[in-house]
């Protein structure tokens, strides 16, 4: 089975800084697609951003980057010029071709103004 | 992003009761699921659903809950006789295709006493 694992369960950052947020993924098919969701304090899940395993090239959404090691099944959210409106519970998801979501466990983001 | 709503948004109910869940689809996406989260933990995939039928279910997803699009619409998730522990915000998801990401509704916070 998929596994998702965020190793940082909290995390803080200054305003205006730059934070990256880590995740990892067991899986031993080729062909998936990850994500990264945002939780505010609504508990509404956001997408933030996706990436194909194909593509080779980095997801950019806005403030939003990706670092996507597919060899190390690596798949980190960065975030630039942090803004108070980012806080909130940051979940990295694997889909495979099948329909299910694999999620972590998730990385609680502060922003200190 | 296409929006995803949920009803109720709040929903308590005494153990052993029934609860029905309802998301409300959007017309050009075929693929529906429910995820639920208890609180403090990660989100976990209960079941989903195309064609009217479940494509896929996880362990959790027992015979105590049942989905349906009773009318081609909205799209239902029932929970009977509840316990403590369905305690949770469910979310249901949607997608176009099999392969795109997932739009998720608000969530319904169920509180079972």
């Amino acid at each position: 089975a998929q596994t998702v694992t965020q190793s940082q369960p909290e995390m803080s950052v200054q305003e205006a800084e730059t934070v990256t947020l880590s995740c990892t993924y067991d899986t031993s098919e080729s062909d998936y697609y990850l994500f990264w969701y945002k939780q505010p304090p609504s508990r509404q899940m956001i997408l933030v951003i996706r990436q194909e395993a194909y593509k080779q090239q980095n997801a950019t959404e806005n403030r939003f980057s990706v670092n996507f090691q597919k060899a190390a099944k690596s798949f980190s959210l960065k975030i630039s010029d942090s803004q108070l409106g980012d806080a909130a519970l940051y979940f990295c998801a694997y889909r495979s071709t099948g329909n299910q979501f694999y999620f972590g466990t998730g990385t609680s983001l502060t922003v200190i103004p | 992003e296409p929006e995803v709503t949920q009803t109720p948004s709040h929903q308590v109910t005494q153990m052993g009761q029934e609860v029905i869940l309802r998301c409300v689809p959007i017309s050009n996406h075929l693929y529906f699921y429910w995820y639920r989260q208890i609180l403090g933990q990660k989100v976990e995939f209960l079941v989903s659903f195309y064609n009217n039928e479940i494509s896929e279910k996880s362990e959790i997803f027992d015979d105590q809950f049942s989905v349906e699009r009773p009318d081609g619409s909205n799209f239902t998730l029932k929970i009977r006789s509840t316990k403590l522990e369905d305690s949770a915000m469910y979310f249901c998801a949607r997608t176009q295709t099999k392969n795109t990401e997932a739009f998720f509704g608000q969530g319904t916070r169920l509180t079972v006493v």
